[in-house]
């Protein structure tokens, strides 16, 4: 399975942009790049996934490199309630007996300060 | 709007007792997971599910079981539960899309065993 590379900690003054980054060199041609993210006490939810190309949601942009080896995540307007860790996983593609898992790493523990 | 669901949210028993998680989407997804997660550690696959009678181990060694006799429903056992099953254990959903469907969670049970 390939495996993404995040930083474990990173922190942000609120109203300020955050680049949250991925390293996922032994990406395949097939498998989706995903983000999510996990609020205290609670359980992960979807923020945005991408292919190829960079994507814009109503949450965040997805930024790929043009080698799909790394990716970033980025929230334009950090707010107090961003403050969560951030996950990035390759969501595998068609074929396969590990079509579809979705396996997470460590992430990303992002700090939003005031 | 998730429409997945756990029950119960907490749940406090004795060593050497019996239980069952439960785990109800009504988004009639075919693939459904469940994770186990000790606090501030990250999220491990225990057990997924591409439909109705299929059931595979995840990346991480669990003694409990699942059953998927119905497409909404993914129930999580532990024949004899032990102070080193307390976790806690998310359940989350999807389409079956190539790589391209979005996960949804559970609120989470978090299992405490005394």
């Amino acid at each position: 399975d390939a495996k993404t590379t995040q930083p474990n900690s990173m922190e942000s003054n609120e109203e300020e942009p955050v680049h949250l980054p991925c390293n996922h060199s032994t990406i395949s041609g097939t498998d989706y790049i995903h983000w999510y993210r996990q609020l205290p006490s609670q359980g992960p939810e979807y923020v945005i996934h991408g292919l190829t190309s960079n994507v814009n949601n109503r949450m965040a942009s997805l930024a790929i490199a043009e080698d799909r080896k790394s990716s970033t995540l980025i929230l334009h307007r950090a707010t107090l309630r961003d403050a969560a860790v951030y996950y990035c996983i390759l969501r595998l593609g068609a074929g396969g007996t590990s079509y579809g898992k979705l396996t997470f790493g460590q992430g990303t523990i992002l700090t939003v300060h005031p | 709007e998730a429409d997945i669901y756990q029950t119960p949210r907490y749940l406090v028993i004795g060593t050497g007792k019996k239980i069952t998680l439960e785990c109800s989407q009504t988004m009639g997804h075919d693939k459904m997971y469940w994770y186990q997660q000790d606090p501030g550690m990250e999220l491990h696959l225990i057990h997924y599910s591409y439909g109705v009678n299929s059931t595979e181990k995840g990346d991480l060694s669990s003694e409990s079981t699942v059953s998927r006799i119905r497409t909404e429903h993914f129930p999580l056992t532990l024949e004899s539960a032990r102070p080193s099953h307390t976790s806690q254990y998310l359940c989350a959903s999807s389409d079956p899309g190539q790589g391209i469907s979005e996960a949804f969670f559970g609120q989470g049970t978090r299992l405490t065993v005394v």
